[in-house]
């Protein structure tokens, strides 16, 4: 089945640098690659995705980009602020049209933010 | 999108008893999922519920420990049953709308 692995677990960068998360995949055939924020104490939010006919895509202050041929993708934060300290979830799955698939979740990335 | 709301949002449990936790969107969604996240740990998936259908328990979750009900488009509950310490985790559902799933608050439980 689907693995995911994503680095690093921890990440501390000053505000208004940028901050990047890396995760692979195993499974080829993953099509789906959603991004989620989960701050303390709260459910995971999406905050952005990319579909693997895409290998970029960018909203604002973050940006994914993803590598088929490696089966990797990261997340891209610039201009980091404060309020962007969460926990940061990649995960991958295999959708079929409109079908959802099973999400597979990497161990997360707590990003701290310092002013 | 969708907004979700799970109730309880914490509670405390003595080992060897059950918690029923309830889960409600505020639009008809077919799939419906419910997550374990450990304490400091990512989500695994326990069961897929679709209304009108039997849950879909993933490897290493059984319906005896985790019995699900999906009555209607809205609602659904997940029991945890039998608890054990080990047990202690936040308890999310989640339903996809499109091609997106979103989340809700979580219940965080705490096995004593």
């Amino acid at each position: 089945g689907e693995n995911v692995e994503q680095h690093p677990s921890t990440l501390s960068v000053q505000e208004g640098d940028s901050a990047v998360i890396k995760c692979t995949y195993s499974d080829s055939a993953s099509n789906y690659f959603p991004w989620y924020k989960q701050e303390l104490g709260k459910g995971p939010q999406l905050i952005i995705d990319i579909r693997s006919n895409v290998g970029e895509k960018k909203d604002q202050r973050i940006a994914v980009t993803l590598n088929k041929t490696a089966k990797h993708f990261s997340l891209h934060i610039t201009e980091t602020q404060p309020e962007d300290s969460a926990v940061y979830f990649c995960a991958a799955s295999m959708r079929m049209g409109n079908q959802g698939g099973k999400l597979i979740f990497g161990q997360g990335t707590e990003l701290s933010v310092k002013p | 999108s969708a907004v979700i709301s799970q109730k309880p949002s914490r509670d405390i449990c003595q080992r060897g008893t059950s918690l029923t936790i309830q889960c409600q969107v505020d639009s008809q969604v077919t799939m419906m999922f419910w997550y374990r996240q450990q304490p400091g740990q990512s989500l695994t998936l326990i069961a897929t519920a679709n209304q009108g259908s039997e849950a879909t328990y993933e490897s290493g979750f059984v319906i005896d420990k985790f019995p699900i009900s999906r009555p209607n488009l809205t609602f659904s509950t997940l029991t945890v049953s039998n608890m054990s310490p080990e047990d202690s985790s936040i308890y999310l559902c989640s339903v996809e709308v499109g091609e997106t799933q979103y989340f809700g608050p979580g219940t965080r439980l705490l096995v004593l």
